[in-house]
C-alpha cells in the first residue's frame, strides 16, 4: 500500500516570499504520478501541478515549481511571490500507474497562511 | 464550462434516514470516484467507478453503496446514515485508458452532518 506523508500540519510566510512544503512517500511502484492540491477556504479541490515519476525534470506551473527527488521518495512543493490568495490547505498526492483504479492518495494536508 | 457537480452542498440528517448525494459531470468521463474528507486524515476513497455498470469499492466503503447507470452520474447512497459518517465528501472524475493526460477534476464537496 501507498502512503503520504507531510509532516508540516501548519505554515506561514510573507507575503511576497518563498515557501517550501514537504512531502515524501512510501511505494514499491516504479511508475506512478504525484501532485499537489489546493483547497482554499471554499473547500474546492484545486490541482496545483502534477509529475510524472519517469520524467526527471521538475514540473513548474508559474510561480508554483516541484522538487522531486525519485530516489528519496520526496515531493516537496515551492511556492514563489506568496500572494494573499494562496493561502490554503495544500495536500500532496499519489497515484500509481495504470490499473483500474485512478484513486488517489492524499496525505494529511499542509495549511498554508499567508500574512500581508 | 466543464465541471463536476454535486448536490445537496450541505445536509443535515438524523441516523436512519437514506439519503443520496447526488455527483454529475459534463465531460463525457469514464472515471468517477467519491472520496470523505475528515480532519487530520485527509481525503479517503470510498467507491469508484470506471464506466457505466462498472463500480468497485475503495479504502473505506462500509455503509455507502453506489450505482453508474449513466456515463455522466454516480450518486452516493447511504442507506442507513449514521454519526461516523459526518464528514466532507468529494466527488471527482477524469478520462480513463487516456493516463498520460487526465487530471481528476472535484465537484464543490457535499458536507454531511447526521444526527
Amino acid at each position: 500500500a501507498q502512503t503520504v506523508t507531510q509532516s508540516q500540519p501548519e505554515m506561514s510566510v510573507q507575503e511576497a516570499e518563498t515557501v517550501t512544503l514537504s512531502c515524501t512517500y512510501d511505494t514499491s511502484e516504479n511508475n506512478y504520478y504525484l501532485f499537489w492540491y489546493k483547497q482554499p477556504p471554499s473547500r474546492q479541490m484545486i490541482l496545483v501541478i502534477r509529475q510524472e515519476a519517469y520524467k526527471q525534470q521538475n514540473a513548474t506551473e508559474n510561480r508554483f515549481s516541484v522538487n522531486f527527488q525519485k530516489a528519496a521518495k520526496s515531493f516537496s512543493l515551492k511556492i514563489s511571490d506568496s500572494q494573499l490568495g494562496d493561502t490554503a490547505m495544500y495536500f500532496c498526492a499519489f497515484r500509481i500507474s495504470g490499473g483500474s483504479n485512478y484513486k488517489l492518495t492524499f496525505g494529511k494536508g499542509t495549511l498554508l497562511t499567508v500574512n500581508p | 464550462e466543464a465541471q463536476v457537480t454535486q448536490n445537496p452542498r450541505y445536509l443535515i440528517t438524523v441516523t436512519g434516514k437514506k439519503l443520496t448525494v447526488t455527483c454529475s459531470q459534463n465531460m463525457n468521463h469514464e472515471y468517477m470516484s467519491w472520496y470523505r474528507q475528515d480532519p487530520g486524515l485527509g481525503l479517503r476513497q470510498i467507491y469508484y467507478s470506471m464506466n457505466v455498470e462498472v463500480t468497485d469499492k475503495g479504502d473505506v466503503p462500509e455503509g455507502y453503496k453506489v450505482s453508474r447507470k449513466e456515463k455522466r452520474n454516480f450518486p452516493l447512497i447511504l442507506e442507513s446514515p449514521s454519526p461516523n459518517q459526518t464528514s466532507l465528501y468529494f466527488c471527482a472524475s477524469s478520462l480513463w485508458g487516456r493516463e498520460m493526460r487526465e487530471t481528476q477534476y472535484f465537484g464543490p464537496g457535499t458536507r454531511l452532518l447526521v444526527l
